[in-house]
């Protein structure tokens, strides 16, 4: 069965530093993977995708990440973090191949960026 | 504007009362689902559809029913409400092709209150 680990529950950092935010997962077919970013009382919105090709993907506010199969991570990565980019960051796996659209979420990690 | 709307966006309510919470997209979307969202615990997927008339449980498809009758709506029933059931709960919707499932787009949530 396929889990999702998101390895830091919540991340302080300041402003204007690197983060990155880690997610393993588990499974033994291909898979899609996912980041989302859920803003205080608002739904999740997509930061990227890895669906297929090259493994480094960018994503939308700077955000990027990339997929390393032997070690089944798809870790999310900004250079430059920014105040507005407090908010929960959800790691998401699907099946890649005749996959029902079932979603695996992480717990969520809580990245808190102090001035 | 491409969205996923639910309806209500708060509701509190006892014990045993019906009721049901709305989800409409307007993006043709072949494949729509239920998730909740606990602290802790990410989200989990409570019941989903790969197209009209077509259900499949989830990961916690107890006390909660479903339908599709027309390809944008998926409404969720709780026809007997208990307090283990307050949680935020989430619609996605999602283009699809066969039974290929890609990034899903999340509506903005209902929280629920059961006393």
């Amino acid at each position: 069965a396929q889990s999702v680990t998101q390895l830091d529950s919540q991340v302080p950092v300041f402003e204007e530093a690197p983060v990155e935010l880690r997610c393993n997962y588990s499974s033994s077919v291909s898979v899609y993977l996912f980041w989302y970013v859920q803003y205080p009382n608002q739904g999740l919105q997509l930061l990227l995708k890895y669906l297929s090709g090259s493994t480094l993907v960018k994503g939308i506010n700077g955000f990027e990440a990339e997929f390393n199969k032997s070690q089944t991570s798809f870790h999310l990565r900004k250079p430059s973090v920014h105040i507005s980019d407090t908010a929960e960051y959800f790691c998401a796996v699907s099946h890649g191949s005749g996959n029902t659209g079932k979603l695996i979420f992480g717990q969520g990690t809580t990245l808190q960026v102090k001035p | 504007e491409a969205q996923v709307t639910q309806n209500p966006r708060y509701l509190i309510t006892v014990t045993g009362k019906k009721l049901t919470v709305t989800c409409s997209q307007n993006m043709n979307h072949e494949y729509m689902s239920w998730y909740r969202q606990d602290p802790g615990l990410g989200l989990r997927q409570i019941y989903y559809s790969m197209n009209v008339e077509v259900t499949d449980k989830g990961d916690v498809p107890e006390g909660y029913k479903v339908s599709r009758k027309e390809k944008r709506n998926f409404p969720l029933i709780l026809e007997s409400p208990s307090p283990n059931q307050t949680s935020l709960y989430f619609c996605a919707s999602s283009g699809a092709s066969g039974r290929m499932v890609y990034e899903q787009y999340f509506g903005p949530g209902t929280r629920l209150t059961v006393t």
